[in-house]
């Protein structure tokens, strides 16, 4: 069975603190994908991996992809409250059809 | 620049009753388009998706069905309403070829079935 797992699932952090999402998944796929969904909200793309050791940066977050280890991390650094939302990693394990497999969820909320 | 419309954004229906979502997309020829459905505080499901007019595939055997009558239309349809059908449903779209294999969301449809 395919999966995707991500911890932690909460993540309540102080404000200026550093914190990693990590992503696991159980099968070969070179594509990784993490959104960012608001409360009662749809998912909005953050960063799109395409390759072994990918790295990619938006302002506070940083996300990176070890294929051969079938791990990608979302790094925060120096969390704002505006961060707080729940974080989403996706494989897409089919190649072709881009049908994502999500992960479980990770659930943020910065404190002031 | 390509956008993507789901209606109605909320909706309260009586078990048995039937549904029918919509999602059109604009800006772009022949995308890619899925129907997702997350649980309350839960991750996204995929119900079904499609490469094309006519081309429906199911990804979890359930009490819904799916149509796309034209290129950019894709409609989540049921017969006859399940408590459990009850979730936010939201409908995607991508591009064709690797390139383009961003998964891009509409706003989502809220139901609940009671």
């Amino acid at each position: 069975e395919l999966k995707v797992e991500q911890n932690p699932l909460f993540l309540s952090m102080q404000e200026g603190k550093n914190y990693t999402i990590y992503c696991n998944y159980s099968t070969t796929s070179d594509r990784l994908y993490w959104y960012r969904q608001d409360p009662g909200k749809s998912l909005e793309s953050l960063f799109v991996l395409l390759s072994n050791g990918a790295v990619k940066q938006e302002g506070r977050l940083m996300a990176s992809l070890d294929t051969k280890a079938r791990l990608s991390t979302l790094h925060i650094t120096a969390a704002v409250h505006d961060l707080s939302a729940t974080y989403f990693c996706a494989v897409d394990p089919t190649s072709g059809t881009y049908k994502y497999i999500f992960g479980t969820g990770t659930r943020l909320k910065v404190l002031a | 620049s390509q956008t993507i419309h789901q209606w109605p954004a909320t909706l309260v229906q009586p078990v048995g009753s039937p549904l029918s979502l919509e999602c059109t997309v604009e800006g772009t020829s022949n995308p890619n388009l899925y129907w997702y459905r997350q649980a309350a505080g839960r991750g996204l499901q995929l119900l079904f998706y499609s490469v094309g007019i006519g081309q429906i595939s199911s990804e979890v055997p359930q009490n819904l069905s799916a149509s796309r009558p034209q290129d950019r239309q894709f409609i989540l349809s049921s017969k006859k309403l399940l408590l459990s059908d009850s979730g936010f449903y939201l409908c995607a779209w991508s591009g064709q070829g690797v390139s383009k294999n961003i998964q891009y969301f509409g706003a989502g449809t809220r139901l609940s079935v009671l």
